[in-house]
């Protein structure tokens, strides 16, 4: 079948600390995957994405890169800002075009 | 870029009334659109896909009659929670796909919080 697994949160960081945020999927056949940014209040937004094995998806300094091999989905940021302050969700979406969200993980940035 | 809205943003409501929610691409047409329900401090959980013009698909668990969807225009799907409990408490969140990307994208939109006293 498919599904997503993302590290569990709260992710309390400095600003200006290194992000990591895991995430490993499984899935039959070849899925693209994403990762969505969700604010207080507000909807999914998408972040970025890669559609096939060893695509890197990159936006706002985020980047994440499709792991065939170990099945994952990580997402970095070198430096992170108060701004960042959210919940990012991996997911992926199969080749029937349905998406499979992970449980999300909340990350809080300090000043 | 393409836009999906919600409306309402917030709604309360006394069990045992119905309450619409109403989905709209704004400056795309969709062809496809999806429900999801999101549990505080949850994921997002598929709860139908609706076709213009044609019946939803739901997923495994998610009760028909309860959640009434219908997808009439190409921009606008409407779900509508009938005979709401406390227990239909959630937010709900729709997406619409279609518009400029070629990629068949998904576009989200910004989520209603339903609360049923």
């Amino acid at each position: 079948g498919n599904s997503v697994t993302q590290m569990e949160g709260p992710v309390t960081l400095s600003e200006e600390a290194f992000l990591t945020i895991n995430c490993t999927y499984t899935a039959t056949g070849y899925p693209s995957l994403f990762w969505y940014v969700q604010y207080p209040g507000e909807g999914l937004q998408l972040l970025l994405k890669a559609t096939k094995a060893d695509d890197k998806g990159s936006n706002k300094g985020f980047e994440a890169t499709y792991r065939k091999e170990t099945t994952s989905f990580h997402l970095e940021k070198g430096s992170v800002q108060v701004s960042d302050s959210a919940v990012y969700f991996c997911a992926l979406l199969n080749n029937f075009n349905k998406f499979y969200f992970g449980s999300g993980t909340k990350l809080n940035v300090k000043p | 870029g393409a836009v999906v809205s919600q409306h309402p943003s917030w709604v309360i409501c006394k069990s045992g009334t119905s309450v619409k929610i109403e989905c709209r691409s704004l400056d795309f047409q969709a062809t496809t659109m999806f429900w999801y329900r999101q549990f505080p401090k949850q994921s997002l959980m598929l709860m139908a896909t609706s076709n213009e013009g044609s019946k939803a698909t739901y997923e495994q668990g998610v009760e028909k009659d309860k959640f009434l969807i219908n997808h009439a225009s190409l921009t606008l799907s409407t779900l509508t929670v009938t005979s709401a409990h406390p227990e239909d408490s959630s937010f709900y969140i729709c997406s619409a796909r279609g518009g400029p990307s070629s990629y068949n994208e998904q576009f989200f939109g910004p989520g209603t919080r339903l609360t049923v006293l």
